[in-house]
């Protein structure tokens, strides 16, 4: 079975600083993918960032990059110039190549201060 | 193109009673799923479906009931609820088992007394 730890449970950032939150994973695996999900107060979960195990190249989406490393079985997300709407509480996720199902870690509260 | 909704928003139940959720795709998705979400321990999976017809046990498949009668719709039913249940339930779907990105409703806030 896969796990997903997150060892933070709340972080605070100030605009335009940068933040990076953590995660970590457990499996036996070796073709899986990442997720960074984002869930504001509004509470809709949305995709912020995805990473395809068999690639080496860190994904980057904008303000968001992830440091993969793959041996280390870690997956941190970094958040640059941070915005007040980056306020919410993100999770990490894991999924196997080859299933259907999605485990997630428990989460961080991010809070960007003004 | 709504994407994925979820009916009801909010829901208030007595321990006992029954009550089902409905999730509808309009993306021809094969794949849906319900989870839930307590604080301090992520999403969880319920049940899950690989299309139309199918259904599987997810981590905490426990007092809940689903069904997938048609391909875009994802029932969630519970028999008698407990307070135990009370929590934020979400449903997701995705295209298929070769892809892997999951796409979620708004979550249906779920009180049971």
């Amino acid at each position: 079975a896969q796990t997903v730890t997150q060892s933070q449970p709340e972080m605070s950032v100030q605009e335009a600083e940068t933040v990076t939150l953590s995660c970590t994973y457990d499996t036996s695996e070796n073709n899986y993918y990442l997720f960074w999900y984002k869930q504001p107060p509004s509470r809709q979960m949305i995709l912020v960032i995805r990473q395809e195990a068999y690639k080496q190249q860190n994904a980057t989406e904008n303000r968001f990059s992830v440091n993969f490393q793959k041996a280390a079985k870690s997956f941190s997300l970094k958040i640059s110039d941070s915005q007040l709407g980056d306020t919410a509480m993100y999770f990490c996720a894991f999924a196997r190549a080859s299933g259907s199902r999605l485990t997630f870690g428990e989460g961080t509260q991010l809070t960007v201060n003004p | 193109n709504a994407g994925v909704t979820q009916t009801p928003k909010f829901r208030v139940l007595k321990t006992g009673q029954s009550m089902t959720l409905l999730c509808a795709q309009d993306m021809n998705h094969e794949y849906m799923y319900w989870y839930r979400q307590d604080p301090g321990m992520g999403l969880r999976l319920i049940h899950y479906s690989v299309g139309e017809g199918t259904t599987a046990k997810g981590e905490v498949p426990d007092g809940y009931n689903v069904s997938r009668l048609k391909k875009q719709n994802f029932l969630l039913g519970l028999e008698s609820a407990a307070p135990s249940q009370t929590s934020v339930y979400f449903c997701a779907s995705k295209v298929s088992l070769g892809t892997d990105t999951q796409y979620f409703g708004p979550g249906t806030r779920l009180t049971v007394l």
